[in-house]
């Protein structure tokens, strides 16, 4: 596609429920990012992959939060037990490359919006 | 942690006026330092970015200066126009880290006639 495409744009849940956000990168970017954006703030890093792999994991708050990247291309961010902290913009980037940032440009989806009622 | 301190929050300047936003940071190891923009409902979009071995860097109305010893950079819209009516982070990342950014937490723009 044109750009990073993330669906569903917008997600309403319970408390407790489970969700899966899917991010589709930018053919041919071999990095994807997932960052989570509060009302009000910048965007705060979760999650990186570099191909298939995680490479970075470390900005996930707790262990309800799962990303998987199986083939390479398209990925999944799985929230577990949602909570109403929880609720926030989920975005997603990509890049052609993740050992440099300045060659890396970072280019986002729209993001989905996830509410936890 | 907040890493990366930005101000304002919000700023309003008229058509044709200098728009000036600025961060600071705390980490020294901080090598990258771009400029996103964002509108409602869209994703940020790189601006422009700058590395530490240059103090200024310009494209078109959009500069960044950068003082390495104040830890701050600041970002300058010339001309402002009501379409540069959105909001802005600034951002930094670390060698051997990608593009794993610390934002700020925006400053909100308005353009006014």
């Amino acid at each position: 596609g044109a750009g990073v495409s993330q669906t569903p744009s917008n997600k309403v849940t319970e408390k407790g429920k489970y969700v899966e956000l899917r991010c589709d990168p930018i053919s041919g970017h071999t990095a994807l990012y997932w960052y989570r954006q509060s009302l009000g703030q910048g965007p705060e890093f979760l999650i990186y992959f570099q191909g298939t792999g995680a490479a970075d994991d470390s900005g996930l708050p707790n262990d309800r939060f799962f990303a998987v990247r199986p083939e390479g291309s398209v990925s999944t961010l799985k929230i577990q037990r949602t909570e109403r902290g929880d609720s926030a913009v989920y975005l997603c980037a990509s890049s052609f490359a993740g050992g440099s940032p300045t060659t890396g440009e970072l280019f986002f989806g729209e993001g989905s919006r996830l509410t936890v009622l | 942690q907040q890493q990366v301190k930005q101000s304002p929050q919000s700023l309003i300047v008229q058509k044709g006026g200098i728009s000036i936003i600025n961060c600071a940071y705390e980490n020294t190891a901080f090598d990258y330092f771009p400029w996103y923009q964002q509108f409602p409902g869209k994703g940020p979009a790189l601006l422009i970015a700058i590395r530490p071995d240059v103090s200024e860097k310009k494209e078109g109305r959009f500069t960044i200066s950068f003082n390495k010893s104040a830890k701050q950079f600041s970002l300058h819209i010339m001309d402002s126009q009501p379409g540069d009516s959105a909001t802005y982070f600034c951002a930094a990342s670390s060698p051997g880290t990608a593009s794993k950014l610390t934002f700020g937490t925006g400053t909100r723009l308005q353009v006014t006639l």
